[in-house]
């Protein structure tokens, strides 16, 4: 079993829906949790960036963080075209640490 | 400012045959990271460092990978001889302190390497 479970998709919505994304882990020792955007061809973009439990909001996307059922979400609010892309979970168990990643999840969001 | 920079973009060869991989990090990043990514997953770690000293290559297949960082900037990574799988996408990415409060990985485009 991975460290780190993400359903691959792909996750199809409509423009302006919310696409709500999340992953599971197994190993209570990650403290920092973070999203990130791949277009094809492209390399990971950092979106969010948490540390241990709680809520991030930035613009359109908010993160959260449940460690007490280690379990990760991102939400991304008003979706767009441009939103279509492969989202990746990664977490670490200390700052500067390896990221462990989960295998993606492909979204697609039509016109 | 530039974010990571690595070339080549693409990269074909014939397997048993030797290739490098160049990854420039951000500037005054002090953490460089080489990530292999298979097709359809998440990235993978092969080797970080901090400065030029290697502390966690425990996934870096030594008998044919090598890596190195020379005065703590430019990084190659190394395949030699290469296996058709070792077909991937090799990305590189840097951190800024290691332990301090910014410490977000940023990535660089990739090389993606095709073994025939």
């Amino acid at each position: 079993q991975k460290e780190v479970e993400q359903d691959p998709g792909p996750l199809s919505v409509p423009e302006g829906a919310i696409v709500s994304l999340n992953c599971t882990y197994s190993n209570s020792a990650f403290q920092y949790f973070m999203w990130y955007r791949q277009y094809s061809r492209k390399g990971p973009e950092l979106l969010m960036y948490t540390y241990s439990s709680g809520n991030k909001e930035d613009g359109r996307f908010t993160a959260q963080v449940d460690k007490s059922s280690k379990y990760i979400s991102l939400f991304i609010r008003d979706s767009q075209p441009s939103d279509s892309a492969t989202y990746l979970c990664a977490m670490s168990k200390a700052a500067g640490n390896k990221l462990t990643f989960g295998g993606g999840t492909r979204v697609l969001v039509k016109p | 400012e530039a974010g990571v920079v690595q070339s080549p973009r693409y990269k074909i060869i014939e397997k048993k045959q030797p290739v490098a991989f160049w990854c420039n990090p951000i500037s005054g990043h002090n953490t460089l990271y080489w990530y292999r990514q298979n097709l359809g997953q998440g990235p993978e770690l092969l080797i970080r460092y901090e400065n030029e000293e290697a502390v966690d290559d425990s996934q870096l297949p030594k008998d044919r990978f090598s890596a190195e960082r020379l005065k703590g900037v430019d990084s190659t990574l190394k395949i030699q001889p290469a296996e058709l799988g070792d077909s991937a996408v090799y990305l590189c990415a840097s951190s800024l302190d290691h332990g301090g409060a910014n410490t977000e990985a940023f990535f660089g485009q990739g090389t993606r390497l095709t073994v025939v």
